[in-house]
């Protein structure tokens, strides 16, 4: 199947900085990435849907002045947190979906701010 | 609101069991996709089956897709205590997750 990475696979950060996490799909193209974040035990929840060329949408309840998304590419989506706050800790997920619809999972990102 | 909830939410077995866990869902789908996912890992695309499919086998996972009924299962044959996991449906490329189920596999 397709391949989608994730870069870091772990940040710990200080309260207060901003966090870019990259997402890539290795050998497929993806007009449309997904980004998500999961707290321990639970499922994903959906934060935004990154558009390439295109500002991104969020969904209710997301700042996107503090989780800023950016589509450069049809191969490369970036999340950065800014001025991260420890309730910001999560485990951020990205997905692209090919093709013929199948979503494609990174494998996520553990953000620890302190 | 989820298309696609899981259950039982979790479920522990032997290994060497097979092991069976259901969706449900409420709209109509084109497709149906089962992931895995690892304790601290993203979700791993397992299989997708279509609207006009009944049952998909790849390996040891057998899935079956009743649309009358809103419903699908995963079957993992002989399981092995690596697929320790939660898993998750997901219908008609829907971007929320139910809550999985949490599978353990004892050795």
């Amino acid at each position: 199947g397709a391949v989608v990475s994730q870069h870091p696979s772990w940040v710990i950060c200080k309260s207060g900085t901003s966090v870019k996490i990259e997402c890539r799909s290795l050998d497929f193209q993806a007009t449309t990435m997904f980004w998500y974040r999961q707290f321990p035990k639970q499922s994903l929840m959906l934060m935004a849907t990154s558009n390439e060329g295109s500002k991104a949408t969020y969904e209710q309840g997301v700042e996107k002045d503090k989780f800023l998304i950016n589509h450069a590419s049809l191969t490369l989506s970036t999340l950065t947190v800014t001025s991260a706050h420890p309730e910001d800790s999560s485990f951020y997920i990205c997905s692209a979906r090919d093709s013929v619809d199948t979503q494609y999972f990174g494998p996520g990102t553990r953000l620890t701010v302190l | 609101s989820q298309q696609g909830e899981e259950d039982p939410q979790a479920l522990s077995i032997q290994e060497g069991e097979n092991a069976t866990m259901n969706c449900s869902y409420k709209t109509s789908i084109n497709n149906l996709q089962w992931y895995r996912q690892n304790s601290g890992r993203g979700l791993v695309h397992l299989i997708l089956i279509r609207s006009n499919e009944r049952e998909k086998h790849s390996g040891r996972l057998r899935v079956t897709l009743d649309t009358s009924k809103k419903s699908s299962s995963l079957l993992i044959t002989a399981s092995r205590a690596a697929d320790t996991a939660s898993y998750f449906c997901n219908a008609g490329n829907m971007l929320t997750f139910g809550g999985g189920t949490r599978l353990m596999v004892k050795p």
